[in-house]
């Protein structure tokens, strides 16, 4: 199957500063989304972005399918940001969801 | 518009015994998934309707788990004698356009 690797695992920021997560993907992709995982657990919808790039606030994301990766971009980050971020990608040929092994955040204040 | 609900949030069981968990998708959402997350791990595919039809299994999916989604609308997954293994938060999704909307999610803990 495909593989999905997240870029770097573990990433502790002071608030305010900015990031970048990666995800890297092994095949050619049909759809891609960004996902923030909360305490509870749940996972909350933050890119639909199979190609191209999306801003919404703090966040903004850009996925290059040609070359196989996406990213995640956080700017002046908050302590509500912590948590983990997962990447998911969907292959033109299947009926699922691959998730990425994730990138836990930490924002100190 | 809701979104996708999962019942029970928490489910404790002894070893042995059967659960089930329900997902109400959000209205009109024709796909639905089932993922398994284990501490510390990405959620892992469990299965996947389009509508009424089960179209997609995965390996992890031992003869033990059964998932129905009767009239194409909610879901339920079933594990018969549970194990300790199967100690996990089970995820439920449902797609209309190919993004994916997440429930809450239902806790299970095999005693």
């Amino acid at each position: 199957g495909i593989q999905v690797e997240q870029s770097p695992p573990d990433l502790i920021l002071q608030e305010g500063a900015n990031s970048t997560l990666r995800c890297n993907f092994s095949d050619s992709v049909n759809n891609l989304q960004w996902f923030h995982q909360n305490p509870w657990g749940q996972l909350i919808n933050l890119f639909y972005i199979p190609s191209g790039t999306k801003q919404n606030g703090r966040l903004s994301a850009t996925t290059v399918a040609t070359e196989r990766y996406s990213l995640l971009y956080i700017s002046s980050s908050q302590t509500t940001d912590s948590g983990v971020y997962f990447c998911a990608v969907e292959l033109y040929t299947g009926n699922q969801f691959y998730f990425g092994t994730g990138t836990s955040l930490t924002v100190i204040p | 518009d809701t979104g996708v609900s999962q019942d029970p949030r928490h489910k404790i069981t002894k070893r042995g015994q059967n659960v089930t968990f329900r997902c109400d998708p959000i209205s009109e959402h024709n796909r639905l998934y089932w993922y398994r997350q284990t501490l510390g791990q990405g959620p892992e595919f469990l299965t996947y309707f389009q509508n009424e039809a089960q179209l997609e299994k995965s390996r992890l999916l031992s003869d033990r788990f059964s998932a129905e989604r009767p009239k194409g609308s909610f879901s339920t997954l079933e594990i018969q004698r549970t194990e300790q293994g199967d100690s996990a938060m089970y995820l439920c999704a449902s797609s209309f356009t190919g993004e994916l909307f997440f429930g809450e999610g239902s806790r299970l803990t095999v005693l």
